[in-house]
């Protein structure tokens, strides 16, 4: 068990709607990152928080937005779903912004169908 | 903009010992790690490596050249256990964001 919570662990849904995926950190972690990961595709990095502020932008679609609160957790909304974005998503979060291990989150589950 | 290349899938047996390369092209460099994920699990951190050479942990160990952009994770005493993925991760800005490989799927056999 990383610390790292994600919820939900799984989500269908029809395309054109919309989800939100929610993170907790681990205790005391300032940074969080969101990652996709479809089948026979490698992790991609899609954005990263730290202490409340977008730190890094990866490969996020202008469908997809996050945000990172006060407490720290974190959410990704997807929007205007289509079949492609069906994906294990992973959230990680690290106790600072530099170089340092990302813990992973158990991941969500997301079927569009 | 970042490309990392890894074999797709390899085979070793029991109690031997496999090593797993990896190159990368990255227009910055701040590090590189080494992830371990088992299907449908989520990715467990096993080393990074910054400055050339090589870093041991137990039955595993990472090498690292910056200048050639390679590195290799090394498995010692294969267990059957150790069937899985392996995602090798360049972080390209201070940001620690990383950028992974399509990962080395393993396979022990006995």
């Amino acid at each position: 068990d990383s610390g790292v919570t994600q919820t939900p662990k799984h989500l269908i849904t029809a395309t054109g709607q919309r989800v939100t995926l929610r993170c907790s950190p681990r205790s005391g972690d300032l940074s969080v990152y969101w990652y996709q990961q479809s089948l026979d595709q490698g992790l991609q990095f899609l954005i990263q928080y730290y202490n409340g502020e977008e730190r890094a932008k990866g490969n996020i679609l202008e469908r997809f937005s996050a945000q990172q609160f006060p407490d720290l957790h974190s959410e990704l909304n997807l929007s205007s779903l289509e079949l492609g974005d069906s994906a294990l998503y992973f959230c990680a979060s690290s106790v600072q912004g530099g170089l340092n291990e990302q813990f992973f989150g158990p991941g969500t589950r997301l079927t569009v169908l | 903009g970042q490309n990392i290349d890894q074999p797709t899938e390899m085979t070793a047996t029991e109690g031997a010992i496999v090593q797993i390369n990896c190159t990368y092209q990255t227009s910055g460099f701040n590090g590189l790690f080494w992830y371990q994920q088992h299907a449908g699990e989520a990715p467990t951190f096993l080393s990074y490596n910054v400055l050339d050479g090589l870093e041991e942990k137990g039955r595993f160990s990472s090498f690292l050249s910056r200048s050639k952009g390679y590195s290799y994770l090394l498995l010692k005493e294969l267990q059957m256990k150790d069937s899985a993925s392996y995602l090798c991760a360049v972080s390209p800005t201070g940001a620690n964001n990383l950028f992974f490989g399509t990962g080395t799927r393993l396979t022990v056999i006995p």
